[in-house]
Protein backbone atom coordinates (compact mmCIF):
# COMPACT_ATOMS: atom_id res chain seq x y z
CA UNK A 1 0.00 0.00 0.00
CA UNK A 2 0.60 3.80 0.10
CA UNK A 3 3.54 5.10 2.41
CA UNK A 4 5.47 8.22 3.47
CA UNK A 5 9.17 7.95 4.67
CA UNK A 6 10.61 11.20 6.43
CA UNK A 7 13.92 11.78 8.19
CA UNK A 8 13.50 11.35 12.25
CA UNK A 9 14.36 13.76 14.22
CA UNK A 10 14.14 16.19 16.41
CA UNK A 11 16.26 18.68 14.26
CA UNK A 12 18.07 21.40 16.05
CA UNK A 13 19.45 24.13 13.84
CA UNK A 14 20.70 27.57 14.68
CA UNK A 15 18.56 30.81 13.01
CA UNK A 16 19.09 31.71 9.32
CA UNK A 17 20.58 28.34 8.87
CA UNK A 18 19.12 25.98 6.06
CA UNK A 19 17.02 23.32 6.27
CA UNK A 20 16.00 19.91 4.36
CA UNK A 21 13.52 17.55 5.79
CA UNK A 22 13.49 14.54 3.28
CA UNK A 23 10.42 12.55 2.29
CA UNK A 24 9.82 9.65 0.40
CA UNK A 25 6.88 7.73 -0.60
CA UNK A 26 5.83 4.33 -2.10
CA UNK A 27 2.22 4.72 -4.46
CA UNK A 28 0.64 3.24 -7.32
CA UNK A 29 -0.69 5.92 -9.91
CA UNK A 30 0.07 9.60 -9.42
CA UNK A 31 -0.39 10.59 -6.05
CA UNK A 32 -0.95 14.15 -4.51
CA UNK A 33 2.19 15.20 -2.02
CA UNK A 34 1.53 17.17 0.84
CA UNK A 35 3.61 19.44 3.97
CA UNK A 36 1.37 20.14 6.75
CA UNK A 37 3.08 21.94 9.58
CA UNK A 38 2.03 21.91 13.78
CA UNK A 39 2.82 24.58 15.19
CA UNK A 40 2.95 23.45 19.55
CA UNK A 41 -0.60 23.48 20.58
CA UNK A 42 -2.50 23.66 17.24
CA UNK A 43 -3.96 21.96 14.27
CA UNK A 44 -2.36 20.69 11.29
CA UNK A 45 -1.82 23.52 8.69
CA UNK A 46 -1.63 22.63 4.76
CA UNK A 47 2.15 23.98 4.10
CA UNK A 48 2.10 23.64 0.39
CA UNK A 49 1.14 20.83 -2.14
CA UNK A 50 2.21 19.45 -5.67
CA UNK A 51 0.09 17.42 -7.45
CA UNK A 52 2.06 16.02 -10.53
CA UNK A 53 5.43 15.57 -11.29
CA UNK A 54 8.21 18.17 -11.10
CA UNK A 55 5.59 20.51 -9.69
CA UNK A 56 7.06 22.87 -7.18
CA UNK A 57 5.35 23.61 -4.02
CA UNK A 58 6.28 27.01 -1.82
CA UNK A 59 4.76 28.81 0.75
CA UNK A 60 6.73 31.25 3.93
CA UNK A 61 9.65 30.68 2.52
CA UNK A 62 9.40 26.44 2.51
CA UNK A 63 9.62 24.38 -0.96
CA UNK A 64 9.39 21.41 -2.37
CA UNK A 65 9.83 19.45 -5.73
CA UNK A 66 7.90 16.40 -6.78
CA UNK A 67 10.47 14.20 -8.24
CA UNK A 68 8.77 11.28 -9.41
CA UNK A 69 12.03 9.89 -10.86
CA UNK A 70 13.50 9.41 -7.21
CA UNK A 71 9.72 9.32 -5.34
CA UNK A 72 10.64 12.18 -2.95
CA UNK A 73 9.30 15.63 -1.97
CA UNK A 74 12.20 16.57 -0.27
CA UNK A 75 11.05 20.26 2.03
CA UNK A 76 13.95 22.90 1.90
CA UNK A 77 14.08 26.33 3.56
CA UNK A 78 17.22 28.79 2.82
CA UNK A 79 16.60 30.46 5.83
CA UNK A 80 14.78 29.66 9.22
CA UNK A 81 13.67 31.53 11.82
CA UNK A 82 12.18 31.09 15.25
CA UNK A 83 8.53 31.29 14.65
CA UNK A 84 9.41 27.84 11.98
CA UNK A 85 9.92 25.67 15.28
CA UNK A 86 7.12 23.26 14.71
CA UNK A 87 6.08 19.13 13.45
CA UNK A 88 6.34 18.97 9.29
CA UNK A 89 4.58 16.22 7.85
CA UNK A 90 4.97 14.74 4.48
CA UNK A 91 1.71 13.72 2.99
CA UNK A 92 0.19 12.08 0.45
CA UNK A 93 -3.23 11.55 -1.07
CA UNK A 94 -4.06 8.85 -4.05
CA UNK A 95 -7.09 9.10 -5.92
CA UNK A 96 -7.62 5.62 -4.86
CA UNK A 97 -8.08 6.26 -1.40
CA UNK A 98 -10.57 8.84 -1.68
CA UNK A 99 -10.01 12.32 0.15
CA UNK A 100 -7.61 10.34 3.26
CA UNK A 101 -4.22 11.93 3.59
CA UNK A 102 -1.41 9.21 4.05
CA UNK A 103 0.81 10.50 6.67
CA UNK A 104 5.00 10.42 7.67
CA UNK A 105 5.82 10.58 11.22
CA UNK A 106 6.61 13.97 11.68
CA UNK A 107 9.83 16.13 12.07
CA UNK A 108 10.32 17.59 14.90
CA UNK A 109 12.25 21.17 14.27
CA UNK A 110 13.56 23.35 16.97
CA UNK A 111 15.00 27.12 15.84
CA UNK A 112 17.48 28.54 18.51
CA UNK A 113 18.27 32.52 17.96
CA UNK B 1 -10.43 31.09 7.08
CA UNK B 2 -11.96 27.53 7.12
CA UNK B 3 -11.91 26.70 10.57
CA UNK B 4 -12.10 23.16 12.08
CA UNK B 5 -13.46 22.95 16.07
CA UNK B 6 -12.54 20.15 18.45
CA UNK B 7 -13.49 19.18 21.35
CA UNK B 8 -12.82 18.16 23.85
CA UNK B 9 -8.77 19.42 23.43
CA UNK B 10 -8.02 16.76 26.31
CA UNK B 11 -9.84 14.52 28.52
CA UNK B 12 -8.84 11.69 31.16
CA UNK B 13 -11.42 8.87 31.95
CA UNK B 14 -11.65 5.95 33.91
CA UNK B 15 -11.36 2.50 32.54
CA UNK B 16 -14.42 1.39 31.26
CA UNK B 17 -16.25 4.56 30.52
CA UNK B 18 -17.07 6.04 27.04
CA UNK B 19 -15.63 9.70 25.49
CA UNK B 20 -17.22 10.98 23.02
CA UNK B 21 -14.92 12.80 21.15
CA UNK B 22 -16.86 16.14 18.74
CA UNK B 23 -15.07 17.60 15.45
CA UNK B 24 -17.40 20.42 13.61
CA UNK B 25 -16.47 22.57 10.62
CA UNK B 26 -17.26 26.37 11.54
CA UNK B 27 -17.58 27.77 8.33
CA UNK B 28 -17.96 24.92 5.77
CA UNK B 29 -20.22 21.86 5.13
CA UNK B 30 -18.73 18.60 5.09
CA UNK B 31 -20.19 15.50 4.02
CA UNK B 32 -16.91 13.97 4.38
CA UNK B 33 -14.57 13.73 7.38
CA UNK B 34 -11.83 11.56 8.77
CA UNK B 35 -10.69 10.54 12.33
CA UNK B 36 -6.92 10.19 12.44
CA UNK B 37 -5.30 8.75 15.83
CA UNK B 38 -1.18 9.48 16.51
CA UNK B 39 1.12 8.00 19.10
CA UNK B 40 4.28 9.46 20.45
CA UNK B 41 6.51 9.91 17.63
CA UNK B 42 4.18 8.09 15.34
CA UNK B 43 2.55 9.12 12.27
CA UNK B 44 -1.09 9.73 11.79
CA UNK B 45 -2.76 6.68 11.70
CA UNK B 46 -6.15 7.02 9.79
CA UNK B 47 -8.48 5.58 11.56
CA UNK B 48 -11.99 5.83 10.00
CA UNK B 49 -13.94 7.78 7.01
CA UNK B 50 -17.27 9.57 8.35
CA UNK B 51 -19.69 10.27 5.95
CA UNK B 52 -22.84 12.48 6.55
CA UNK B 53 -26.33 10.09 6.41
CA UNK B 54 -24.22 6.70 6.14
CA UNK B 55 -21.77 4.35 7.79
CA UNK B 56 -18.23 5.52 8.47
CA UNK B 57 -15.75 3.39 6.70
CA UNK B 58 -13.35 1.59 9.09
CA UNK B 59 -9.63 0.83 8.09
CA UNK B 60 -8.33 -2.10 9.06
CA UNK B 61 -7.64 -3.24 12.61
CA UNK B 62 -10.34 -0.47 14.04
CA UNK B 63 -13.01 -1.94 15.48
CA UNK B 64 -15.70 -0.65 14.89
CA UNK B 65 -17.59 -0.81 17.74
CA UNK B 66 -15.13 0.22 19.77
CA UNK B 67 -14.95 3.06 18.07
CA UNK B 68 -18.34 4.54 17.21
CA UNK B 69 -19.05 7.68 14.65
CA UNK B 70 -22.08 9.27 13.96
CA UNK B 71 -21.84 11.90 11.37
CA UNK B 72 -25.59 13.65 11.89
CA UNK B 73 -25.36 17.06 10.07
CA UNK B 74 -22.87 18.24 7.63
CA UNK B 75 -20.98 20.32 9.94
CA UNK B 76 -20.49 17.30 12.68
CA UNK B 77 -19.16 14.33 13.13
CA UNK B 78 -18.47 12.32 16.55
CA UNK B 79 -16.27 9.97 17.87
CA UNK B 80 -17.19 8.02 21.08
CA UNK B 81 -14.31 5.57 22.33
CA UNK B 82 -16.28 2.81 24.37
CA UNK B 83 -15.55 0.77 27.28
CA UNK B 84 -12.40 3.14 27.55
CA UNK B 85 -9.06 1.21 28.34
CA UNK B 86 -5.87 2.22 28.98
CA UNK B 87 -4.68 1.17 25.48
CA UNK B 88 -6.76 3.61 23.98
CA UNK B 89 -4.70 6.23 25.50
CA UNK B 90 -4.09 8.73 22.55
CA UNK B 91 -3.98 11.77 20.42
CA UNK B 92 -7.13 11.72 18.36
CA UNK B 93 -6.94 14.38 15.20
CA UNK B 94 -10.09 14.72 13.10
CA UNK B 95 -9.98 16.51 9.55
CA UNK B 96 -12.88 17.56 7.39
CA UNK B 97 -12.61 18.63 3.58
CA UNK B 98 -14.78 21.09 2.39
CA UNK B 99 -17.88 19.99 0.25
CA UNK B 100 -17.42 23.34 -2.04
CA UNK B 101 -14.06 22.05 -3.90
CA UNK B 102 -10.74 20.37 -4.07
CA UNK B 103 -9.77 22.29 -1.34
CA UNK B 104 -7.07 20.88 1.71
CA UNK B 105 -8.27 18.94 4.41
CA UNK B 106 -8.73 20.97 7.52
CA UNK B 107 -7.73 19.58 10.86
CA UNK B 108 -9.21 20.00 14.58
CA UNK B 109 -6.33 20.83 17.19
CA UNK B 110 -6.78 17.23 18.02
CA UNK B 111 -8.19 15.52 21.73
CA UNK B 112 -5.37 14.00 24.19
CA UNK B 113 -7.34 11.28 25.90
CA UNK B 114 -6.07 9.80 28.78
CA UNK B 115 -7.84 6.91 30.43
CA UNK B 116 -6.85 5.49 33.81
Amino acid sequence: GDSVTQMEGPVTLSEEAFLTINCTYTATGYPSLFWYVQYPGEGLQLLLKATKADDKGSNKGFEATYRKETTSFHLEKGSVQVSDSAVYFCALKNSNSGYALNFGKGTSLLVTP
Amino acid sequence: GAVVSQHPSWVICKSGTSVKIECRSLDFQATTMFWYRQFPKQSLMLMATSNEGSKATYEQGVEKDKFLINHASLTLSTLTVTSAHPEDSSFYICSARDDRGDSPLHFGNGTRLTVT
